[in-house]
């Protein structure tokens, strides 16, 4: 089964300053991967998915980009963090088109000063 | 554009009570419905999928029903214990041709008290 790296499992960063987290995937090989982001008492948003290497969809305009060098690897960036970046970043593996479970790693907490 | 909605947002019960979790969204076009679990600080388990084409998914003590007409999905867990506090999220993936991208509500906040 799949299992899910994410690192750093939390970081505090000044407002302005890059951002750089990375996820990888183990157990499956052309995975679907997403970046979700959950706000304090808020469901989970979808901001970036992949189909494959360099194949990247955005859901929602923002300052964040998301790269994916590697098929298991899977990359959220900023280049100038705002204070609304603040949030709990979780990524995510899948197959196919919608028909099978989602997995989901540990998270990484980002507090932006 | 589809809307999860998920209701009480938090609910307390006392240890041995069944619990009843529920969703509801807006638009009945869906390929299936998750329902995953969190708890404080960590990433979301799946517990049950149902595909848009059954009616219930069952396993150990957590049934999850669906029903498509009416935009709704309930979890029940059958004789609550302490080990299940915590957050339960329901997801909904839209038709085949959108890579599984989830739509979630914001979750039921579940305490079972000793």
């Amino acid at each position: 089964s799949q299992t899910i790296h994410q690192w750093p499992a939390t970081l505090v960063q000044p407002v302005g300053s890059p951002l750089s987290l990375e996820c990888t995937v183990e157990g499956t090989s052309n995975p679907n991967l997403y970046w979700y982001r959950q706000a304090a008492g808020r469901g989970l948003q979808l901001l970036f998915y992949s189909i494959g290497i360099d194949q990247i969809s955005s859901e929602v305009p923002q300052n964040l980009s998301a790269s994916r060098p590697q098929d298991r690897q899977f990359i959220l960036s900023s280049k100038k963090l705002l204070l609304s970046d603040s949030g709990f970043y979780l990524c995510a593996c899948g197959s196919g088109t919608s028909g099978v479970k989602q997995f989901f790693g540990p998270g990484t907490r980002l507090t932006v000063l | 554009k589809q809307e999860v909605t998920q209701i009480p947002a938090a609910l307390s019960v006392p240890e041995g009570e069944n619990l009843v979790l529920n969703c509801s969204f807006t638009d009945s076009a869906i390929y299936n419905l998750q329902w995953f679990r969190q708890d404080p600080g960590k990433g979301l388990t799946s517990l049950l999928l149902i595909q848009s084409s059954q009616r219930e998914q069952t396993s150990g003590r957590l049934n999850a029903s669906l029903d498509k007409s009416s935009g709704r999905s309930t979890l029940y867990i059958a004789a609550s214990q302490p080990g299940d506090s915590a957050t339960y999220l329901c997801a909904v993936a839209p038709p085949t041709d959108s890579w599984g991208k989830l739509q979630f509500g914001a979750g039921t906040q579940v305490v079972v008290t000793p």
